[in-house]
């Protein structure tokens, strides 16, 4: 079992606030890294995936930063938004690059 | 867009019956997986399929086997349900690990 941890556990912001959270896991043998946010009452959504050491992704406002040599990704939330309220995930490929280990997640909640 | 579907959002059975969860996916994906998510635990990978008939167990098989007899159909079997199986079950298919896990919308399990 590949140890994925996740920080903070839970997050509790105001409406405007940036955030961010790490996601740390083994350094060797890296593959892939992957960040899911998962809403409450609905499936999780798939928001970036991160092969290279210094990829930096972005979608509206979040964005994520990855350093394999370091072992951890970062994910930021810039202005924060009530609609932003979910757990996020990140998962780790494991040997055989098929199979995934989770984080616990990191749950936000975003105040208006 | 890609569609997983799980067969029941909620499904209550009672101890020592023999649980089927159903998953179908529409897009050819190899591979298949079958997750719980518990409080605090994030999402434990229970069994993955990469190819017809062909199954790896993940990190807590025990209690459960799976069936893929097509490619797009992946089953989760409870052989004889305990309340400690009383979870929500994620069922996800992908192209392989540099690709995003696609999930269906969970089935939650109560096992009375």
């Amino acid at each position: 079992i590949l140890n994925v941890e996740q920080s903070p556990q839970s997050l509790h912001v105001q409406e405007g606030d940036s955030t961010n959270f790490t996601c740390s896991f083994p350094s060797s043998n890296f593959y892939a890294l992957h960040w899911y946010r998962w809403e409450t009452a609905k499936s999780p959504e798939a928001l970036f995936v991160m092969t290279l050491n210094g990829d930096e992704k972005k979608k509206g406002r979040i964005s994520a930063t990855l350093n394999t040599k370091e072992g951890y990704s970062y994910l930021y939330i810039k202005g924060s938004q009530p609609e932003d309220s979910a757990t996020y995930l990140c998962a780790f490929p494991g040997d055989n690059f098929n199979k995934f280990y989770f984080g616990s997640g990191t749950k936000l909640n975003v105040k208006p | 867009d890609v569609k997983v579907t799980q067969s029941s959002r909620y499904l209550v059975k009672r101890t020592g019956e023999k649980v089927f969860l159903e998953c179908v996916q529409d897009m050819d994906h190899e591979n298949m997986f079958w997750y719980r998510q518990d409080p605090g635990l994030g999402l434990r990978l229970i069994y993955f399929s990469y190819d017809v008939k062909m199954k790896e167990k993940g990190d807590i098989p025990e209690g459960y086997s799976v069936s893929r007899e097509k490619k797009e159909r992946f089953s989760l079997i409870l052989e004889s349900a305990s309340t400690n199986q009383t979870s929500m079950y994620l069922c996800a298919s992908s192209l392989g690990g540099k690709q995003p896990q696609h999930f269906g919308d969970g089935t939650r399990l109560s096992i009375l």
